[in-house]
């Protein structure tokens, strides 16, 4: 199965502070990368697909690129309620697999 | 409004078995593909299970392979988890989660509320 390394394990920023998160696959998944932000008590939400399309309904602050093995997750300018926990996935093939997340942190 | 709603959590014993179930309302249940998703107790997220929209095609993760068996019943707009040979390691919060049905792949655009499942003696 592939393997995917979120990193940091922990960022604290503060509210305005640009995020940069990264997720390395052990081998290439083309651009089939998803990034999910989940807080606690809540479902998990889906941000980008396919490394950089925005889901619906969300803010032009969260970006994603990169492509092969190893992809960015950015958020351009901290708000209050984007500190969370943030999962990358693979839709590349079978089994789907996701990191095991980057909680962001007020600092 | 899409609306996913599991039901069947609980505590229950190594070795014992529990049903899952989700209920879908405000889209064609018929035409999305569904998964099932945990959360374990200071892990993170692991994909599980997939179906395919008429149920044909199923897919599972190697630690539930064997165990579990995931199946839908597009009449009643829902979908199913048996959960057999339960271990200790079984326990999360399990998510049912509809597919995108975007780009050809499995994403995850909508999930219920999740329900807990507790295994232990």
């Amino acid at each position: 199965e592939i393997v995917l390394t979120q990193s940091p394990a922990t960022l604290s920023l503060s509210p305005g502070e640009r995020a940069t998160l990264f997720c390395r696959a052990s081998q290439t998944v083309s651009n089939f990368l998803g990034w999910y932000q989940q807080k606690p008590g809540q479902a998990p939400r889906l941000l980008i697909y396919d490394a950089f399309n925005r889901a619906t309904g969300i803010p032009a602050r969260f970006s994603g690129s990169g492509s092969g093995t190893d992809f960015t997750l950015t958020i351009s300018s901290l708000e209050p309620e984007d500190f969370a926990v943030y999962y990358c996935q693979h839709r590349y093939t079978w089994p789907i697999t996701f990191g095991q997340g980057t909680r962001l942190d007020i600092k | 409004e899409v609306q996913l709603v599991e039901s069947g959590g609980g505590l229950v014993q190594p070795g014992g078995s529990l049903r899952l179930s989700c209920v879908a309302s405000g889209f064609t249940f018929n035409s999305y593909e569904m998964n099932w998703v945990r959360l374990a107790p200071g892990k993170g997220l692991e994909w599980l299970s997939y179906i395919g929209s008429s149920g044909s095609t199923t897919y599972y993760a190697d630690s539930v392979r064997g165990r579990f068996t995931i199946s839908r019943d597009n009449a009643k707009n829902s979908l199913y988890l048996q959960m057999n040979s339960l271990r200790v390691e079984d326990t999360g919060v399990y998510y049912c989660a509809r597919d995108l049905n975007k780009s050809g792949g499995v994403y995850f655009d909508y999930w219920g509320q999740g329900t807990l499942v507790t295994v232990s003696s």
